[in-house]
């Protein structure tokens, strides 16, 4: 168990819905990353926060939007779904300076998009 | 584009096999890690090589570290059925951004 918690396990919803993904960190970690992995793909860095403050930005679209709150639990909102958005989401969780910390990785949420 | 690219995409051994992946990446880097996904699951973090580290072990798990060629390797030595997996690799894609950056995986199965 990595101490990563990530809520729902399974989401399904339809094109042009909104949903959020939640995410709890480990006990102590202040940063939090959100990925996404689609079918036989590798992972892609969406956003990083530290306590609260983003602090890295990869490939994240426009429709999609992240905070992490000041219990350090962290969301991601998806709206104006696509089928193409259709993904594991993966939450990941380390302590600060994190450049030499392990990422602990929730089980992530799969989202369909029917 | 992608920091890390693994290589071979699939592999296919025999139990008691030793399995070797490599890694290739495109900047400098802080560290290097490798993290390991059963299917459907999330990743499980195997072991991290410092950029001023050439060679690290863990158990079964050797990872090298060549900074000149931008690339590390992974060997599992001894390999088993439960070995069965994607192995990724992950960078750092800036210093100092602490933004981990993976490749695409290298699925390795491991035949009984």
């Amino acid at each position: 168990d990595s101490g990563v918690t990530q809520t729902p396990k399974h989401l399904i919803t339809a094109t042009g819905q909104r949903v959020t993904l939640r995410c709890s960190p480990r006990s102590g970690d202040l940063s939090v990353y959100w990925y996404q992995q689609s079918l036989d793909q590798g992972l892609q860095f969406l956003i990083q926060y530290y306590n609260g403050e983003e602090r890295a930005k990869g490939n994240i679209l426009e429709r999609f939007s992240a905070q992490q709150f000041p219990d350090l639990h962290s969301e991601l909102n998806l709206s104006s779904l696509e089928l193409g958005d259709s993904a594991l989401y993966f939450c990941a969780s380390s302590v600060w300076p994190s450049y030499n910390s392990p990422l602990h990785f929730g089980n992530g949420t799969r989202l369909t998009v029917t | 584009s992608q920091q890390g690219e693994e290589d071979p995409q699939a592999l296919s051994i025999q139990e008691g096999e030793n399995a070797t992946m490599n890694c290739s990446y495109k900047t400098s880097i802080n560290n290097l890690q490798w993290y390991r996904q059963n299917s459907g699951r999330g990743l499980v973090h195997l072991i991290l090589i410092r950029s001023n580290e050439r060679e690290k072990h863990s158990g079964r798990l050797r990872v090298t570290l060549d900074t000149s060629k931008k690339s590390s390797s992974l060997l599992i030595t001894a390999s088993r059925a439960a070995d069965t997996a994607s192995y990724f690799c992950a960078t750092d894609a800036t210093s100092g951004t602490y933004k981990y950056i993976f490749g695409t995986g290298t699925r390795l199965k491991v035949l009984a």
